[in-house]
């Protein structure tokens, strides 16, 4: 059974970073792409990042570029979200998902989220 | 960037009846098509991708359809535990977009 659990959420000040982790379990984690999605408070889902099975294509939106990074360790079959210059728009609930057999595009396996509040 | 727009923003429906939900991209994108299930409290669950695939263990009462820019989420007879948020999302090009929701709502 596939389980992702996040983990490094909090509440920061804006501007501050922070480290938000994901480990993998139940499958091989080095033959998928993984992405992050976040959701604010009582929203709808928005795509952050995602990264190709072997760290050759990584993407983001442009809501976060420049601040955030994502990255892989697949020898400990973990996901990383780094984020920096922290706003108050980015409080929202971080989740770790699976790209699919199907394509990379879909999300087929999504954690329960990590919560980041950035609040003064 | 892709825009998705979902239509209706919620429906409310009685257990049995037939659900249909829309989507529309702003810009052809093919049968790069993903459906999503979430229920309060709970991380988004892929019940289609492809537009019309239905995803391993959804039950068969969830179909989908649609190509291009025009796309449908059936539900056959709502069941009791298919009151929830319903995402679409296009998988045609980065970054990822998804529409808004539909909420389902018990009549």
């Amino acid at each position: 059974e596939v389980q992702l659990v996040e983990s490094g959420g909090g509440l920061v000040q804006p501007g501050r970073s922070l480290r938000l982790s994901c480990a993998a379990s139940g499958f091989t984690f080095d033959d998928y792409a993984m992405h992050w999605v976040r959701q604010g408070p009582g929203k709808g889902l928005e795509w952050v990042s995602g990264i190709s099975w072997n760290n050759d294509k990584i993407v983001y939106a442009d809501s976060v570029k420049g601040r955030f990074t994502i990255s892989r360790d697949n020898a400990r079959n973990s996901l990383y979200l780094q984020v920096n210059s922290l706003r108050l728009e980015d409080t929202a609930l971080y989740y770790c998902a699976k790209g699919g057999d199907s394509g990379w595009k879909n999300l087929d396996s999504w954690g329960q989220g990590t919560l980041v509040t950035v609040s003064s | 960037d892709i825009q998705m727009t979902q239509s209706p923003s919620s429906v409310s429906a009685s257990v049995g009846d037939r659900v249909t939900i829309t989507c529309r991209a702003s810009q052809g994108i093919n049968s790069w098509l993903a459906w999503y299930q979430q229920k309060p409290g709970k991380a988004p669950k892929l019940l289609i991708y492809g537009a019309s695939s239905l995803q391993t263990g959804v039950p068969s009462r969830f179909s989908g359809s649609g190509s291009g820019t025009d796309f449908t989420l059936t539900i056959s007879s709502l069941q009791p535990e298919d009151f929830a948020i319903y995402y679409c999302q296009q998988a045609n090009s980065f970054p990822l977009t998804f529409g808004g929701g539909t909420k389902v709502e018990i009549k």
